[in-house]
């Protein structure tokens, strides 16, 4: 069956702490990996996507890493800002005679002053 | 561009009312998809369309009814509405398939008394 786990469920952390963010899935076959980024009350916006044969990719102070033999995703904030309070959404899509994308439940982040 | 937009924001039926939402979008995506967003779930999808003219069932496509009689439009009807329809309602499109970025609309929240 094909699922994306995340964890946590929710996170604090003080401005200007790093923090990392999990996924885990079992989709396949695996086509690539989004994270997303929901503030509250709005749609979601995609922070950065990766494919089967990249490992890292940074967007600012965001760097998602891929590690496909283990089917894990982690996105690292670093210095983070109280704009990142939000939801963070892995999105994995498997292509299988069309495309199949399956949505994490998501990981609630916090920063607080 | 305004990306995607959809209405109303917000709505308050009865069980048993019927309503339409409306998503429009200005990029000239091809494929377009209706979501539902519930506490502690993934996004899951409803129905989507692969272009002007088509629409496809998604993983939860039972109550709604979905038409793209435009390009750049997708209605998502409920006929009879049901309090399990109480949820968060998104819009996405995306340039080709669903494993590419998708944008997303604001959502709308609705609840079915």
């Amino acid at each position: 069956k094909n699922q994306v786990e995340q964890s946590p469920q929710s996170l604090i952390i003080l401005e200007g702490k790093n923090c990392t963010l999990q996924c885990n899935y079992t989709v396949s076959p695996f086509s690539n990996l989004r994270w997303y980024k929901q503030d509250t009350g709005r749609g979601p916006v995609s922070l950065t996507i990766m494919t089967f044969s990249e490992n890292t990719k940074s967007n600012g102070r965001y760097t998602a890493t891929l590690d496909a033999d283990t089917k894990q995703s982690s996105l690292h904030i670093t210095a983070s800002q109280l704009s990142d309070s939000a939801s963070y959404i892995c999105v994995v899509s498997a292509r299988a005679g069309g495309f199949k994308t399956i949505f994490g439940a998501g990981t609630r982040l916090f920063v607080k002053a | 561009n305004a990306g995607v937009t959809q209405t109303p924001k917000f709505r308050v039926l009865k069980t048993g009312q019927s309503m339409t939402l409306l998503c429009a979008q200005d990029m000239n995506h091809e494929y377009m998809y209706w979501y539902r967003q519930d506490p502690g779930m993934g996004l899951r999808l409803i129905h989507y369309s692969v272009g002007e003219g088509t629409t496809a069932k998604g993983e939860v496509p039972d109550g709604y009814n979905v038409s793209r009689l435009k390009k750049q439009n997708f209605l998502l009807g409920l006929e009879s509405a049901a309090p399990s329809q109480t949820s968060v309602y998104f819009c996405a499109s995306s340039y080709l398939d669903r494993a590419n970025e998708q944008f997303f609309g604001p959502g709308t929240r609705l609840t079915v008394l």
